[in-house]
């Protein structure tokens, strides 16, 4: 059973502080992708990483890709209280079914 | 427009009743799915099916019964509620099944 491992479980910041959130597996990944989930609606993507060592920026946001693909990490920068909210990683293997991470729950306060 | 839209968005209901949510696609997708989100937030798959055939049936109990009449509908159908049935409920839709997620908005399910 592949297994997704996502940390820290919860993170509460202050407004303008920078964080870190970590996907790990002892599994190689043939992609992953990161969501934000917000409270009362579904998660939606944030970005898919393909290729081991790549980086994605998505405005303050920016994602990278281990080199062997069976880690993850998602930076903020200056965070806000608009960035609260669940984040997930989702691992696809071999073309096979995604498995998702257990969760990081953020809180930005103002 | 909604990709994914699921109803009810709530569902409040006494144990040991039988309830149906529905869910529809508007993005052509051959894949849908079931997710049940625990208080823990985590997100757990619970059906998978490919152009109205199922494909992937996690350990769930039978009381769970999902229905495809065409691609772009999955429904899911609970019989005999228990406690433990109380959760969100997230319909989701891809193009190929390591595609990435549309999901609905949910349905929280709880069970008096």
């Amino acid at each position: 059973t592949q297994l997704l491992e996502q940390s820290p479980q919860f993170l509460s910041i202050q407004e303008g502080e920078n964080l870190t959130v970590y996907c790990n597996s002892s599994s190689v990944f043939s992609s992953l992708q990161w969501y934000r989930q917000e409270p009362g609606e579904g998660p939606v993507l944030l970005v898919t990483v393909v290729t081991g060592g790549e980086v994605k920026k998505l405005k303050r946001l920016t994602f990278q890709f281990g080199d062997a693909r069976k880690d993850s990490s998602l930076h903020i920068t200056a965070a806000q209280p608009g960035d609260t909210g669940l984040y997930l990683c989702a691992g696809a293997y071999a073309g096979n079914m995604l498995t998702f991470g257990g969760g990081t729950r953020l809180m930005v306060k103002p | 427009d909604t990709a994914v839209s699921q109803t009810p968005k709530y569902l409040v209901t006494q144990m040991g009743n039988d309830k149906s949510i529905k869910c529809e696609q508007n993005l052509g997708h051959d894949t849908m799915y079931w997710y049940k989100q625990d208080s823990k937030k985590f997100l757990k798959i619970m059906f998978s099916y490919n152009n109205k055939e199922l494909i992937i049936n996690e350990t769930v109990p039978n009381r769970f019964s999902p229905k495809s009449p065409d691609k772009a509908h999955l429904n899911l159908h609970i019989n005999s509620l228990e406690l433990g049935d109380s959760a969100v409920y997230f319909c989701a839709s891809s193009q190929v099944s390591w595609g990435f997620r549309h999901f609905g908005d949910g349905t929280r399910l709880s069970i008096l």
